[in-house]
C-alpha cells in the first residue's frame, strides 16, 4: 500500500468552478501535513499547511481527518492560474509526497 | 531573491560519465535535502544533511553520493549515471527537522543521461 495516495486526475474544470482533491495516508503516526503546488517542469512550492482544525487561505481550504487518515483541499472560484499539479505531502519524520493531482482550469 | 539556487538548471551527460549537481542556500538552514523526481512521479528523497550529519535513505543506490562542505552548499554526485537516472533533481532546505518545518525547494536540475 502506498504511503500517500491521491487521485492523479486530470481534473478539468471551467473558470469559477469549485474543485476538491482528496488524499489518504497510511501511517497513523504522521506528524504534519501539507499541500504543495507544482507547475509543469518547476519545483514544488508550499501552498498551505493542513491543521487539525481545518484552515483557509483565500480561495483555498484544507481539512484533515486523522481518524480516517484523510486530507482534502478545496479550491473555490477557480482561476486559470490555478492549473497545476497539487501534491499531498505527509511528514513522517521525512516528507512523503503523493504523486499529485493534475488540475486544468479552462476558460 | 532566490533562496535556494541550483546549478546547472539543465545537464546532459553520457552513460557512465560522472556528474555533479550543485545546490546553495541563503537561508542559513540546518537541513539540506536531495530529491529525485521522475516524470509523472512524486519526488523521492535520496538523502539529507542535518548540519554535517549525513542521512542516507535505505533504498538510495550507492551510485549517488553527497557532500556538504559548509552550511550554504551541498552537492549531489552521480558516479556512473545510468539511463534510469534521467530525472529532475530537487534540492530543498529546512530550518530544522521538526515535523512542522517548511521545506523550501530550489528550481531543480533536469538531468538527461544519453
Amino acid at each position: 500500500r502506498k504511503e500517500v495516495e491521491q487521485d492523479p486526475g486530470p481534473f478539468n474544470v471551467p473558470e469559477g468552478a469549485t474543485v476538491a482533491f482528496n488524499c489518504t495516508y497510511s501511517n497513523s503516526a504522521s506528524q504534519s501535513f501539507f499541500w504543495y503546488r507544482q507547475d509543469c517542469r518547476k519545483e514544488p512550492k508550499l501552498l498551505m499547511s493542513v491543521y487539525s482544525s481545518g484552515n483557509e487561505d483565500g480561495r483555498f481550504t484544507a481539512q484533515l481527518n486523522r481518524a480516517s487518515q484523510y486530507i482534502s483541499l478545496l479550491i473555490r472560484d477557480s482561476k486559470l492560474s490555478d492549473s497545476a499539479t497539487y501534491l499531498c505531502v505527509v511528514n513522517q519524520g521525512a516528507l512523503n509526497f503523493g504523486k499529485g493531482t493534475s488540475l486544468l482550469v479552462t476558460p | 531573491d532566490a533562496m535556494v539556487i541550483q546549478n546547472p538548471r539543465y545537464q546532459v551527460t553520457q552513460f557512465g560519465k560522472p556528474v555533479t549537481l550543485s545546490c546553495s542556500q541563503t537561508l542559513n538552514h540546518n537541513v539540506m535535502y536531495w530529491y529525485q523526481q521522475k516524470s509523472s512521479q512524486a519526488p523521492k528523497l535520496l538523502f539529507h544533511y542535518y548540519d554535517k550529519d549525513f542521512n542516507n535513505e535505505a533504498d538510495t543506490p550507492d551510485n549517488f553520493q553527497s557532500r556538504r562542505p559548509n552550511t550554504s552548499f551541498c552537492f549531489l554526485d552521480i558516479r556512473s549515471p545510468g539511463l534510469g537516472d534521467t530525472a529532475m533533481y530537487l534540492c530543498a532546505t529546512s530550518r530544522d527537522r521538526l515535523g512542522t518545518d517548511t521545506q523550501y525547494f530550489g528550481p531543480g536540475t533536469r538531468l538527461t543521461v544519453l
